[in-house]
Order: C-alpha cells, then structure tokens, then sequence
C-alpha cells in the first residue's frame, strides 16, 4: 500500500468556520490530489499540485484553496465552509516519472459534516 | 457535462459468474483509462489500467477492454467472487495533463 495518511479522518464543524484538512505522503511523489466524493458525482478533482508550491484548480475548485510548502505535505482549507462542503475529502498521490501518464494512489478519507 | 459515464448504478450477479461493468467516454483525446474498486470507509484501491494503444489488458480475474471507436470500456471479472462486491469506477487521463476525471461508480453485488 502507498504510504498515504489523512488527518483528521473524521470532522464535524459549524457553517462559516475554517477547516483545513491534511495528506501526508512517504512515496516522495511529485504530484498530489485532493478530491470530494459525493453520491451521484463519483470522485471530482478539487485541486491538485505537480510540485512544491506549485498548484492548479479542478473541476471543483470553488470554496477551497490549497497549499503545499513540503513534497510530503498537501493541505486542502475550506476558508468558511458551507453544509455543500459536507463530503469524504479523499488525497491521491501519483509520480508520472518518464510517462505522461500513471496510477493515481489515494488515501482512507476523511468525512467532513458541516452543521 | 460528464465526460465519463457509469451508466448502471448498481449491478447484482451469482458467484462464479462473469460481472460487467461498463464505462462510456466522450473526450477523444482521453488515452489512459484505470479502473478502481472502493469498500466502505476506505479509499478507492487500483484494479487495472489500459492505455490506447491496447485494446485489452489482463491480470488475473479482471480483464478491460477498450474499444476506442465507439469510446468505451468495460470491466470483465471471472469468475465472480463475493469478495469482489464494491464500488468500481472508471476513470481516463488524456496525457501530460496529470489530471484524471472519473465515472459516478456502479455498485456491484455478488451473490453468494
């Protein structure tokens, strides 16, 4: 298994408050994913990030930011989060190499309830 | 617009029996495709990949098969197990985009 870890694995929070959640990664991957999964919308890619400091929007991207100051290290904030914001976050890690293309590695989850 | 698509949400089949699971695409430029498998509470486990260049791959149980012209794959598990009762979804990368949009996922149940 990829050494992927997420934290917090589960969060309740109120509506309006900051919440940052984390993805931690042992493989050294140089490219790293945050997505929401949603009954009815499958898994949708929120942000990702092809280096350190270095990252783009996805198909989701509103309401969220991401930071990424260490390769290890992805960290997804919801600035004031929203009850649509309510989902399992789930980080990925992938390290393209020679290819332009690879198999994407994802961590447990993390359920997140805003109220 | 989905340019992925599960179009069965769920799908039942007996032990022993060959599961199918279906993926539709409709961006041409889509040239590596990955199916997953998901079990409750954990995150989504790779299964098998297929690039355009090939229009079928093999590992053990599981077989995918691509047909470019008609922008679908499917999923071939024999035979079917009850362990293999899941989540699967597809998903397609077009390359040096680092970016992968996945299918809504069908839920398949193997009887026992």
């Amino acid at each position: 298994d990829a050494g992927i870890t997420q934290s917090p694995r589960h969060k309740v929070t109120e509506t309006g408050t900051p919440v940052t959640l984390r993805c931690h990664q042992t493989e050294n991957h140089r490219y790293m994913y945050w997505y929401r999964q949603d009954p009815g919308h499958g898994l949708r890619l929120i942000h990702y990030s092809y280096g350190v400091k270095d990252t783009d929007k996805g198909e989701v991207s509103d309401g969220y930011s991401v930071s990424r100051s260490k390769t290890e290290d992805f960290l997804l904030t919801l600035e004031s989060a929203t009850s649509s914001q309510t989902s399992v976050y789930f980080c990925a890690i992938s390290e393209m190499g020679s290819r332009t293309w690879d198999t994407q590695y994802f961590g447990p989850g993390t359920r997140l309830t805003v109220l | 617009d989905q340019q992925v698509k599960q179009n069965s949400p769920s799908l039942s089949v007996q032990e022993g029996r060959i599961s199918i699971l279906n993926c539709d695409y409709t961006n041409s430029m889509f040239d590596y495709f990955l199916w997953y498998k998901k079990y409750p509470a954990e995150g989504p486990t790779f299964l098998i990949s297929i690039s355009s260049i090939k229009d079928k791959n093999e590992d053990g149980r599981f077989t995918v098969f691509l047909n470019k012209s008609a922008k679908h794959l499917s999923l071939h598990i024999v035979p079917s197990q009850p362990g293999d009762s899941a989540v699967y979804f597809c998903a397609a990368s077009t390359s040096g985009t680092y970016k992968y949009i996945f299918g809504t996922g069908t839920r398949l149940k193997v009887l026992a």
